[in-house]
């Protein structure tokens, strides 16, 4: 049973306009919540995270954004550029300091058109 | 570079056979963590190290797996007899408090 979904394999956005991922999770133990980005033949990169008490969170052009209740994240990149063309995992785990295993989501391969 | 390597970064071995792999942290990380990726899934969680103790094991880790952390600093993953079913990416990451930071990942492909 995923206990954190990624629902869209893939998303294609025009450069320079907003990228928007989404992440969905059930088990409600989930207290921290990551965001990685992944190219082809490397490990993946720690973009961004929240924690439960917090619903927002910004570093840039990156902003994430977590709705408890619907136990829904999502990843905003503005503006998006060809660069962030990646796969785009979403994690979590239930310690809230990141001391266990990180549960990922399948990811989404986001696609910047010029 | 002071990032998380790991050594082989491919590896093509026969059914049956041992393999190991090595992991070299951050050095001021005192937790380590291994996970497996297959092809169309995001990366799962093998196993934890804090410091040279193994703290947590998923129930992917089959008796055929084994991971040493001595002295708190490099890791090493065995696999005995693999199995077709072992070939993926494995990646180790590591940290100190809730982000973890991932190496480029090893792949094992058993023919």
């Amino acid at each position: 049973d995923q206990q954190v979904k990624q629902n869209s394999p893939s998303l294609s956005v025009q450069e320079g306009r907003i990228s928007i991922l989404n992440c969905d999770y059930t088990n409600s133990m989930f207290d921290y919540f990551l965001w990685y980005k992944k190219y082809p033949a490397e490990g993946p990169t720690f973009l961004i995270s929240i924690s439960s008490i917090k619903d927002k969170n910004e570093d840039g052009r990156f902003t994430v954004f977590l709705n408890k209740s619907a136990k829904h994240l999502s990843l905003h990149i503005v503006p998006s550029q060809p660069g962030d063309s990646a796969v785009y995992f979403c994690a979590a785990s239930t310690l809230g300091g990141g001391a266990d295993g990180l549960t990922f989501g399948k990811g989404t391969h986001l696609i910047i058109q010029p | 570079d002071t990032g998380v390597s790991q050594n082989p970064r491919h590896k093509i071995t026969k059914r049956g056979q041992n393999v190991t792999f090595r992991c070299d942290p951050i050095s001021e990380h005192n937790r380590l963590y291994w996970y497996r990726q297959t092809l169309g899934q995001g990366p799962e969680f093998l196993t934890y190290f804090q410091n040279e103790a193994q703290l947590e094991k998923s129930r992917l880790l089959s008796d055929r797996f084994s991971a040493e952390r001595p002295k708190g600093s490099f890791s090493t993953l065995e696999i005995q007899r693999t199995e077709q079913g072992d070939s993926a990416m494995y990646l180790c990451a590591s940290g100190v408090m809730s982000e973890q930071y991932f190496g480029p990942g090893t792949r094992l492909t058993v023919t």
